[in-house]
């Protein structure tokens, strides 16, 4: 079974720029999480989505925004860069309807790394 | 929120010992607590978790214990081997929140 897939691997882009970033959850999985770690730091919570819906979001500004398609895969938006965005964006996914809390897991993609120069 | 804090940052052990990492949480509604894994380039993996209903849970040399009343829990690595040097990353999540919050992580370092 494939797990989460997060393509490109890496992506560079200078300041100002808009990044796009992809996602596609594990098969049977409808809930995407998006996550980012910049260098040394811990997992932040960007965004999840459930159904095609946005279901929540961390504290970060609206530059950041996604979303998720019927296929259930995502796409992070990311607009206006800034230098500080440079980080590993990481996705991942579990089964929807259910609860992490409860009886489900989250399981991560390989992230991909965004350089802003 | 929750807030989920981890110590040691940094932990070096010769093969064969153990390791202990712990975690601290502030909201007493939390009741899963998963570990993860990240090695270099990678994606973090489940490793081990744990459901408040249970007070520790063991697969093979990893162990988890939980103590809900302190609200804290840790993971135990036994007869560590090179291959378990990782970053490591508690979490912790309740019924009413919609992602898990992260540790700072743990840089453990197992000298050969």
């Amino acid at each position: 079974e494939a797990g989460v897939t997060q393509s490109p691997t890496h992506l560079i882009k200078t300041r100002g720029q808009q990044a796009t970033l992809r996602c596609s959850p594990i098969s049977g999985h409808t809930s995407v999480y998006w996550y980012q770690q910049a260098l040394g730091l811990g997992l932040q919570f960007l965004l999840w989505y459930d159904e095609g819906e946005e279901r929540n979001r961390g504290n970060f500004p609206p530059r950041f925004s996604g979303r998720q398609f019927p296929n259930y895969s995502s796409e992070l938006n990311v607009n206006a860069l800034e230098l500080e965005d440079s980080a590993l964006y990481l996705c991942a996914s579990s089964r929807t309807g259910t609860s992490l809390a409860t009886n489900e897991k989250l399981l991560f993609g390989s992230g991909t790394q965004l350089s802003v120069l | 929120g929750e807030n989920v804090e981890q110590h040691p940052s940094t932990l070096s052990v010769q093969e064969g010992d153990s390791a202990v990492i712990k975690c601290t949480y502030s909201d007493s509604a939390s009741n899963y607590f998963p570990w993860y894994k990240q090695e270099l380039g990678k994606g973090p993996q489940l490793i081990i978790d744990i459901r408040s209903n249970v007070g520790e849970k063991k697969d093979q040399r990893i162990a988890v214990t939980l103590n809900k009343t302190a609200k804290h829990f840790s993971l135990h690595i036994t007869e560590t081997q090179p291959e378990d040097s990782a970053v490591y990353f508690c979490a912790a999540t309740h019924p009413g929140r919609r992602a898990l919050t992260f540790g700072s992580g743990t840089r453990l370092q197992v000298q050969p």
